[in-house]
C-alpha cells in the first residue's frame, strides 16, 4: 500500500512552454501533498504544500505564478511549470500524506526529470 | 533550515550492520525523528520514525538517546541495495513539512 505515482517520469520541453506534472496517490486518500525540487547531487528542497480544495502554500523564494499547483481531489495534485526556462530544469518530486493509519508518514513519488532546452 | 546534522558519507561491508548517526541537539519535545532514504534518481523511501522510544520494523531499527539529542539508524544486515543517501529529519507532530538536510551517502561494498 501507500503508492504515489508521477507522470511523466521524464519530459523535455522548449524554453517558453509550460509543462504539467501529475502526482497521484494510488491506494489512499491524500489530504496533503507536497512538491519538492532537487538539483543534481543536492538535497530535496520543499517548494509548496497543497491541501485538497484550497490554495497551495509556497515556501519562501518560490514563485507561485511560475509554479502553479492544483490539488483538485484527494488523489491528484498537479504542478505546472509555466514559461519554462533552462534554469527550471530539475528533478521534481511529490509526496503525499494520507488519512488514517498513515497519517504520520509521507510517501514519495518516483520523481519527474524536467529538461528545458 | 534543517535541524539535523549527519556525516556526509559512510561505508559498510555487505552483511554487516550499518549504523548511521544523526545529531538533533535542538529537538523539541513534540518533534519526531524520521528517516528516509533515496536511491539514485528515485523518490525518497520512508524507513522509520520515532518520538522517544526505540523503534524497530522490517527495514531497520531506530535508537534514540534518552536526552533525544541524537539518534542512530541501524540496518542490521546491509546489502548492496541499501546503497543510498539516508536523511534524518525532525518533524513537529501534526505539522506537514519535512525539511531535508544533506544526508549521509551510505556505500555498501561487497
Amino acid at each position: 500500500g501507500a503508492v504515489v505515482s508521477q507522470h511523466p517520469s521524464r519530459v523535455i520541453c522548449k524554453s517558453g512552454t509550460s509543462v504539467k506534472i501529475e502526482c497521484r496517490s494510488l491506494d489512499f486518500q491524500a489530504t496533503t501533498m507536497f512538491w519538492y525540487r532537487q538539483f543534481p547531487k543536492k538535497s530535496l528542497m520543499l517548494m509548496a504544500t497543497s491541501n485538497e480544495g484550497s490554495k497551495a502554500t509556497y515556501e519562501q523564494g518560490v514563485e507561485k505564478d511560475k509554479f502553479l499547483i492544483n490539488h483538485a481531489s484527494l488523489t491528484l495534485s498537479t504542478l505546472t511549470v509555466t514559461s519554462a526556462h533552462p534554469e527550471d530544469s530539475s528533478f521534481y518530486i511529490c509526496s503525499a500524506r494520507g488519512q488514517g493509519a498513515w497519517v504520520d508518514e509521507q510517501y514519495f513519488g518516483p520523481g519527474t526529470r524536467l529538461t528545458v532546452t | 533550515d534543517a535541524k539535523t546534522t549527519q556525516p556526509p558519507s559512510m561505508d559498510c561491508a555487505e552483511g554487516r550492520a550499518a549504523n548511521l548517526p544523526c545529531n538533533h541537539s535542538t529537538i523539541s519535545g513534540n518533534e519526531y525523528v524520521y528517516w528516509y532514504r533515496q536511491i539514485h534518481s528515485q523518490g525518497p523511501q520512508y524507513i522509520i520514525h520515532g518520538l522517544k522510544n526505540n523503534e524497530t520494523n522490517e527495514m531497520a531499527s531506530l535508537i534514540i538517546t534518552e536526552d533525544r539529542k541524537s539518534s542512530t539508524l541501524i540496518l542490521p544486515h546491509a546489502t548492496l541495495r541499501d546503497t543510498a543517501v539516508y536523511y534524518c529529519i525532525v518533524r513537529v507532530v501534526h505539522t506537514d513539512k519535512l525539511i531535508f538536510g544533506t544526508g549521509t551517502r551510505l556505500q555498501v561494498f561487497p
